[in-house]
């Protein structure tokens, strides 16, 4: 079975601290993807990565970045967190093009 | 650009009874469709996908066909069960070379009582 695994299931933190959310998937999928999902508005992607330290923007890239450093493994850095980013941020991945997404269970984070 | 529309929750059904979830869509190209099912607390899983016209995607009871001509992707059950209660996304993917971008509804909850 494949599995997604994120780091935190929740997490608070405070306005201006720089938010690390991992993400780590252990089917060597090539490509894996960072969503946040809001009532009303279903999931947005935030960026994608299709290899190791390649990445692309999604739909809702401001006020984020991303890490890829090793293929099973995929970061999302919120750099001053902001109170307009809580949400619950979800983790996706597949073996590439073509291939359904599996996501992790989520990480809902409060920012106060 | 690429969107997709699906109605409004939360629709509450009986136990047993017929579901009907609709989604349409709009896309550049020919989109892979899909549905997503949340359970409480969990991640979205893959409930099932069609990859070109009149394919007829199922799984668990539930079933979708892909009408190109209505651009639509409605999401049926005969009979629904108390656990089925969930969200339900409807999306599409467009394969952009180097990954398949997924393009979600804002998703419909279910609910079903006995």
């Amino acid at each position: 079975d494949v599995k997604v695994t994120q780091s935190s299931r929740y997490l608070v933190k405070r306005t201006g601290e720089k938010v690390f959310l991992e993400c780590v998937q252990d089917m060597d999928h090539e490509n894996m993807f960072w969503y946040r999902q809001d009532p009303g508005l279903g999931l947005r992607l935030i960026y994608f990565s299709y290899d190791v330290k390649m990445k692309e923007k999604g739909d809702i890239p401001e006020g984020y970045s991303v890490s890829r450093e090793k293929k099973e493994r995929f970061s999302l850095i919120l750099e001053s967190a902001s109170t307009n980013q809580t949400s619950m941020y979800l983790c996706a991945s597949s073996p590439g093009p073509d291939y359904e997404q599996y996501f992790g269970p989520g990480t809902r984070l409060t920012v106060t | 650009g690429n969107s997709v529309t699906q109605m409004e929750g939360p629709v509450t059904l009986s136990e047993e009874a017929f579901l009907t979830i609709n989604c349409t869509y709009t896309a550049t190209g020919y989109p892979s469709l899909f549905w997503y099912v949340q359970y409480p607390g969990e991640g979205l899983q893959l409930l099932l996908k069609a990859t070109k016209a009149d394919d007829k995607g199922s799984n668990k009871g539930f079933e979708a066909t892909y009408r190109k001509e209505t651009t639509s992707f409605h999401l049926e059950k005969g009979s629904v069960q108390v656990s089925d209660s969930a969200v339900y996304f409807c999306a599409l993917s467009i394969n952009t070379g180097t990954a398949s971008k997924l393009t979600f509804g804002t998703g419909t909850r279910l609910q079903v009582t006995l």
